[in-house]
């Protein structure tokens, strides 16, 4: 069966520190990957997607980043957070971009 | 915009009541899905209707789809306060989902 983990679950970083959010998938080949953020009490704002290896689209311009160095592996990188990057973190995986999406258990980040 | 957007943006009812979301959206579809998310913890797919599909049923949980007037429903009945959290619709535009704000839904023991 397919699973998805996504870590860490909560981390506390301060404004201008780099950040780092992995997500893997297994159990599944060449899934469509999602990085999405919700703010509190707010819908789910799409970050980057990706098709592929090496293939991302950006659906907000920011100072955030995504890469997929591998299949089923999705990172979502800052070089300076800002506090406006507070949130909650969710990366999720699709066959074929259409169909059921399957969340990870998200990552809380808190910018002081 | 494939957007789903969910009414009402909060609902309150108590344990034992049913409970009814909408949703409308904006383009055709092949689809529409309804998710749950519990507070703090990620999405759970609940239900998938098709576009040749009116009515839709899964346990307690009740989807109707109009593709004329782009509309559809989540009906829970006989709630219980485990389903006390946030509810949303969604459907695909090419390769992506995009969300709406979702239904916060309260049930009260």
């Amino acid at each position: 069966s397919q699973t998805i983990h996504q870590w860490p679950a909560t981390l506390v970083q301060p404004v201008g520190s780099p950040l780092s959010l992995e997500c893997t998938v297994e159990g599944t080949s060449n899934p469509n990957l999602y990085w999405y953020r919700q703010a509190a009490g707010r819908g789910l704002q799409l970050l980057f997607y990706s098709v592929g290896i090496g293939q991302i689209s950006s659906e907000v311009p920011q100072n955030l980043s995504a890469s997929r160095p591998q299949d089923r592996q999705f990172i979502l990188s800052s070089k300076k957070l800002l506090l406006s990057d507070s949130g909650f973190y969710l990366c999720a995986w699709s066959y074929r971009g259409e169909g059921e999406l399957f969340f990870g258990e998200g990552s809380r980040l808190t910018v002081l | 915009s494939q957007q789903g957007e969910e009414d009402p943006q909060a609902l309150s009812i108590q344990e034992g009541e049913n409970a009814t979301m909408n949703c409308s959206y904006k383009t055709s579809i092949n689809n529409l899905q309804w998710y749950r998310q519990n507070s703090g913890r990620g999405l759970v797919h609940l239900i998938l209707i098709r576009s040749n599909e009116r009515e839709k049923h899964s346990g307690r949980l009740r989807v109707t789809l109009d593709t004329s007037k782009k509309s559809s429903s989540l009906l829970i009945t006989a709630s219980r306060a485990a389903d006390t959290a946030s509810y949303f619709c969604v459907t695909w535009g090419y390769q992506k989902v995009t969300f709406g704000i979702g239904t916060k839904l309260q049930v009260i023991p």
